[in-house]
């Protein structure tokens, strides 16, 4: 069964920091991988999506990446500012399913 | 319409009782994916419909969780003798076809209080 987890599970940095998000996957047998963002109270804005054959994605000042042999993928955000303050999850959608498999979410404050 | 719409917003019940969840998804959309959030996880996968059938519903806990999606577009998910223990945010997302590369597009959710 294919486990997602997040590291760190909270981040708070200042304004202007470049970060990185990290997600971990135990089954490499993935089609896709999709970054999320959660506002509170809110549902899921996709980020980015990266298909299996694919090493990263940019958008902006975002770029993710994926390993998928060695089941991870990290989300780099450049330049931090207060509105990226949210939760981030990643979420799998393997080779079994129709359905996404996330992580618990790396919850990010980015102080003025 | 424009994005997923998902009605009510806040639902709070009683033990027991009996409650319905819809959701619109975004128009012409054939795939319709049902999730579950409980406060600090991400969100789990509870049922997936193409069209009107149910392709898979591995995700449902138990018998007491069914969803409808009668003519292909608004679902609903019904829960029967509701638990505190189903409280927890109810997303609805869906995607142009449920063919494997695409993304899903998700409504606010609806957060339902079981007391």
């Amino acid at each position: 069964k294919q486990e997602v987890t997040q590291i760190p599970a909270a981040l708070s940095v200042p304004e202007g920091e470049n970060l990185v998000l990290n997600c971990s996957f135990t089954d490499s047998a993935i089609y896709n991988l999709q970054w999320f963002r959660q506002d509170p109270g809110k549902g899921l804005t996709s980020l980015l999506l990266i298909q299996s054959s694919q090493r990263e994605q940019t958008s902006g000042r975002l770029n993710a990446s994926l390993d998928k042999s060695s089941g991870r993928s990290t989300l780099y955000i450049a330049a931090s500012q207060p509105g990226d303050s949210a939760t981030y999850l990643c979420a799998v959608r393997d080779n079994y399913g129709q359905n996404f498999v996330f992580g618990p979410g790396t919850r990010l404050s980015v102080l003025p | 319409g424009a994005g997923v719409s998902q009605t009510p917003s806040n639902k709070v019940t009683e033990k027991g009782k009996y409650v319905e969840l819809r959701c619109d998804p975004i128009s012409g959309h054939t795939a319709l994916y049902w999730y579950r959030q409980s406060l600090g996880q991400g969100p789990e996968f509870l049922i997936y419909f193409q069209g009107t059938g149910a392709a898979d519903d591995s995700g449902l806990p138990n018998d007491r969780f069914f969803a409808v999606r009668p003519e292909g577009s608004v679902s609903t998910l019904k829960i029967q003798r509701t638990e505190r223990g189903d409280s927890a945010v109810y997303l609805c997302a869906s995607s142009s076809s449920g063919t494997w590369g695409e993304t899903q597009y998700f409504g606010p959710g609806t957060r339902l209080l079981v007391l």
